[in-house]
């Protein structure tokens, strides 16, 4: 069975300073790989996402994620925050399956400060 | 990129009456799409799998007969909470995978709809 676990419930950073959210996952094959952002009362907004390819992956408002297969790890960084960037992030897995949805973290509330 | 549009985003009901959302994909065709359920500050939980043209699939744990959902083109799906009860009260998210995209295995997600009941 696919999990995902998102060890932190809040991650509190300095806006300019790097920020890190951590997503470790357990999955049978090989996954797929998401983050999503949630602001209040929104939907999912897509992030970014490993297929395949190369281990580094650079998606939208300057994040990245790095698929690390041997620590089973895909943790969301930004080299520079932004107060904006405070929002609920989600990490998922699915497989390469027809029909297979994805599966969530619990999500990591960021905090950034000015 | 895709758009999955779900509406009413927001809908208030009395207690014991039915409400049904509906989730559409609004430019692509998608054979399945999933309805997730998300009490507040939690994660998306995974409700049920809707099949175009076929009986869902729901999650262990999650009443077939209190949400019914019906998917019956490639790009709608419903679902219809039944007698409904304050417990209930939640946000409701669907999204679909473009069937001709359906090796990426990315979701489109609709922006959700908060069910309140009275």
């Amino acid at each position: 069975a696919q999990s995902v676990a998102q060890p932190e419930d809040q991650v509190n950073v300095a806006e300019g300073n790097p920020l890190t959210v951590k997503c470790t996952y357990s999955v049978s094959g090989n996954p797929y790989l998401f983050w999503y952002v949630q602001y209040p009362n929104r939907g999912l907004q897509f992030l970014l996402k490993y297929i395949t390819g190369d281990n580094l992956v650079k998606g939208s408002y300057g994040f990245e994620a790095e698929f690390n297969k041997s620590q089973t790890s895909f943790h969301l960084k930004k080299p520079s925050a932004l107060v904006s960037d405070s929002a609920l992030y989600f990490c998922a897995v699915s497989v390469n399956q027809a029909g297979t949805a994805l599966i969530f973290g619990k999500g990591t509330t960021l905090s950034v400060s000015s | 990129g895709a758009v999955v549009s779900q509406h009413p985003s927001w809908v208030i009901c009395k207690s014991g009456t039915s409400v049904k959302i509906e989730c559409r994909s609004l430019d692509f065709q998608a054979t399945t799409m999933f309805w997730y359920r998300q009490f507040p500050k939690q994660s998306l939980m995974l409700m049920a799998t809707s099949n175009e043209g076929s009986k869902a699939t729901y999650e262990q744990g999650v009443e077939k007969d209190k949400f019914l959902i019906n998917h019956a083109s490639l790009t709608l799906s419903t679902l219809t909470v039944t007698s409904a009860h304050p417990e209930d009260s939640s946000f409701y998210i669907c999204s679909a995978r473009d069937q001709g995209k359906a090796g990426t295995g990315e979701l489109f997600f609709g922006e959700g709809s908060r069910l309140t009941v009275l």
